[in-house]
């Protein structure tokens, strides 16, 4: 069974530009997070959706979003970028009713 | 929210030494996850253990749910052990891992 895929994997834009970051679940996984990691705040939550809608939100601005398609696949979207924004975005998937949480790759973001 | 804390935050180790890295959490949880993140930036499931004691080779893990920590053993230890492991926890209906700092850990030749 294929893992959690992330697209694309780098990726390097300018201040103010905006992103969408894309995320491919394990086949048959419907809850999909997105995390964020940087060297000074470790790994924090983004968000998670299940179903298509938002199921929980971590204490990020509102320049970040996300949505989930009808076939789990999820985006997110980072909206006029800032610096800090440059980080490693992952994204996890877990099968319904499971806690565990399987992770992709990883979109490395770089903002100059 | 609750707070995960590991130690120690650096280990070196010669190849073929034992290890013990700790996590303890502030609350109950019903998710406890240990990861190893390989030097391109994935992470890679070790074990799911809210509770109980697992083992898989070389690496086993135990969390004491009711006294909030968990513990990962790593024994015989080999250079690709290297890299930084993570212990995430969370509660509650949902998804929501809250990380620790990780344990970087280097294992000499």
């Amino acid at each position: 069974k294929a893992g959690v895929t992330q697209t694309p994997r780098y990726l390097i834009k300018t201040r103010g530009q905006q992103v969408t970051l894309s995320c491919s679940p394990i086949s048959g996984h419907r809850s999909v997070s997105w995390y964020q990691q940087t060297p000074g705040q470790g790994l924090q939550f983004l968000f998670e959706y299940f179903s298509e809608t938002q199921r929980n939100k971590g204490n990020f601005p509102g320049r970040f979003s996300g949505r989930q398609f009808s076939n789990s696949r999820s985006e997110m979207n980072v909206s006029t970028l800032e610096l800090g924004d440059s980080a490693l975005y992952l994204c996890a998937s877990s099968l319904p009713g499971s806690y565990e949480q399987y992770f992709g790759p990883g979109t490395r973001l770089t903002v100059t | 929210g609750i707070q995960v804390e590991q130690s120690p935050p650096d280990l070196i180790l010669q190849e073929g030494a034992n290890s013990t890295l700790r996590c303890n959490f502030s609350d109950s949880v019903n998710n406890l996850q240990w990861f190893h993140q390989n030097p391109w930036g994935q992470l890679i499931n070790l074990f799911y253990i809210p509770s109980g004691t697992k083992q898989n080779g070389r690496l086993s893990a135990t969390t004491v749910a009711t006294e909030r920590y968990s513990l990962l053993y790593i024994s015989s230890s080999q250079t690709t052990d290297s890299g930084v492991y993570f212990c995430a926890a969370a509660q509650g209906a949902g998804n929501m891992l809250t990380f620790g700092g990780g344990t970087r850990l280097m294992v000499k030749p």
